[in-house]
């Protein structure tokens, strides 16, 4: 069965500074992967996605993610952070079998200044 | 913009009271979810349907059921609310198509006294 792992629930930086957010998966197959962000009071939104078409993937927001197989890595980057990043972030990878996703624990960004 | 509408934001209900959360989307897709989220656990899914009167129990389901008479309405019921089940409820749908996308709503916080 497919599934992610977060590692750090919790990840502060200062503003201007690199955004690293760490995702790894475990599947037998190919795997989609996906990265959403929920601000405060908010639904989630879709970042990215990694559908096998590229290994470096740029979503919304200047955030990107290589998919590094080597690693069954997803890990999530920003160049600089912004206070307004300040929000928490899903992995969560395409389980199959009716459009299923199983997500992750969650990271919780916080940007100091 | 596809668009996902969850009836509450907020609900205040007693245990034993039967709850009914309410999602509706308009874009005429075919699938459709009810997440819970909850602090260090992440989205877990309680049913999904991937059609009218279809549905699938996801990894939580127990006290829950759901009802889809309509393709553009996914209702979630808690037929005898309990304290346990205060959380915050996601609800999300999906197109065909091969975009694999899950667009989500803004989320009910339901608190049971």
């Amino acid at each position: 069965a497919q599934s992610v792992t977060q590692l750090g629930s919790h990840v502060s930086v200062s503003e201007g500074a690199l955004v690293l957010l760490r995702c790894n998966y475990s599947s037998s197959v190919p795997p989609y992967l996906f990265w959403y962000v929920q601000y405060p009071n908010q639904g989630l939104q879709l970042l990215l996605k990694y559908t096998s078409a590229a290994t470096l993937v740029k979503g919304i927001n200047g955030f990107e993610a290589e998919f590094k197989k080597s690693e069954t890595s997803f890990h999530l980057t920003k160049p600089s952070a912004h206070m307004s990043d300040a929000a928490e972030y899903f992995c969560a990878v395409f389980t199959g079998g009716g459009n299923k996703l199983t997500f992750g624990t969650g990271t919780q960004l916080k940007v100091e200044l | 913009d596809v668009k996902v509408t969850q009836s509450s934001r907020y609900l205040v209900k007693r245990t034993g009271e039967k709850v009914f959360l309410e999602c509706v989307q308009d874009m005429d897709h075919e699938n459709m979810f009810w997440y819970r989220q909850d602090p260090g656990l992440g989205l877990r899914l309680i049913y999904f349907s991937y059609d009218v009167k279809m549905k699938e129990k996801g990894d939580i389901p127990e006290g829950y059921s759901v009802s889809r008479e309509k393709k553009e309405r996914f209702s979630l019921i808690l037929e005898s609310a309990s304290t346990n089940q205060t959380s915050m409820y996601l609800c999300a749908s999906i197109g065909g198509g091969g975009k694999n996308i899950q667009y989500f709503g803004a989320g009910t916080r339901l608190s049971v006294l």
